[in-house]
């Protein structure tokens, strides 16, 4: 296990399509996390998951947006309907426990056209 | 609620010179502080963080970071720059308001360095 993976590392999509992206963490870790980072700015929290339970949401996560985390293994990060306001670089991170560092993965480049 | 202010967009130096990337960060408890470097292209990389023991950490490749309380600050230093070094750099700070569970990222500060 060589750090998190993300797939996939970039995605096209048309306006109104959905797009789904997933995260492997690494194994032993039982946090993950959900960030997204636009141009010119850092990244921004979107969400987190303690093993399978989803414990908070920003308030940058719409309706259109969904993450589960079924197993407490991999996860994933469902955008309906797209819109050109969600191209961004969707970053996922995890953690072994609160107050560990956290490990990123490359992200996944999301363009909407 | 926590921020961070991270006070040049775009900082150059030439190689062989120091780095100086600034950072102010609000934190209504007492936050722990971090640097992360982004190269081009790839995951974001902690350099070092502060959490409550020394007020000088040391990280990789030679950085260094001082958290001074009275000044809300943790500027990010290297003594000699390297072109490998060429990359943004994001200042994070994580709260207790935030249970210490998310990190809010400053703006980012990217770093060129010359020949």
């Amino acid at each position: 296990d060589t750090g998190v993976s993300q797939d996939p590392r970039h995605k096209i999509t048309k306006r109104g399509q959905n797009v789904t992206f997933r995260c492997d963490p690494i194994s032993e870790h039982n946090r993950l996390y959900w960030y997204r980072q636009t141009l010119g700015q850092g990244p921004e929290f979107l969400t987190y998951f303690q093993n399978e339970a989803q414990l908070e949401k920003s308030r940058l996560l719409s309706d259109r947006f969904s993450a589960e985390r079924p197993k407490g293994s991999f996860s994933t990060l469902e955008i309906q309907r797209t819109e050109q306001g969600d191209s961004a670089m969707y970053l996922c991170a995890s953690s072994l426990a609160q107050g560990y560092g956290y490990t990123f993965g490359s992200g996944t480049r999301l363009t909407v056209v | 609620a926590q921020s961070v202010t991270q006070l040049d967009s775009h900082v150059s130096v030439s190689e062989g010179t120091p780095v100086l990337l600034r950072c102010n960060y609000s934190s209504s408890y007492s936050p722990s502080l971090f640097w992360y470097v982004q190269h081009p292209n790839k995951g974001l990389q902690l350099l070092l963080k502060y959490t409550s023991a020394a007020t000088l950490v040391k990280g990789i490749n030679g950085f260094e970071a001082e958290f001074k309380k009275s000044e809300t600050s943790f500027h990010l230093t290297k003594p000699s720059a390297h072109m490998s070094d060429a990359a943004e750099y994001f200042c994070v700070v994580s709260g207790l308001n935030s249970g210490y569970s998310t990190l809010t990222f400053g703006k980012g500060t990217m770093l060129l360095v010359s020949p």
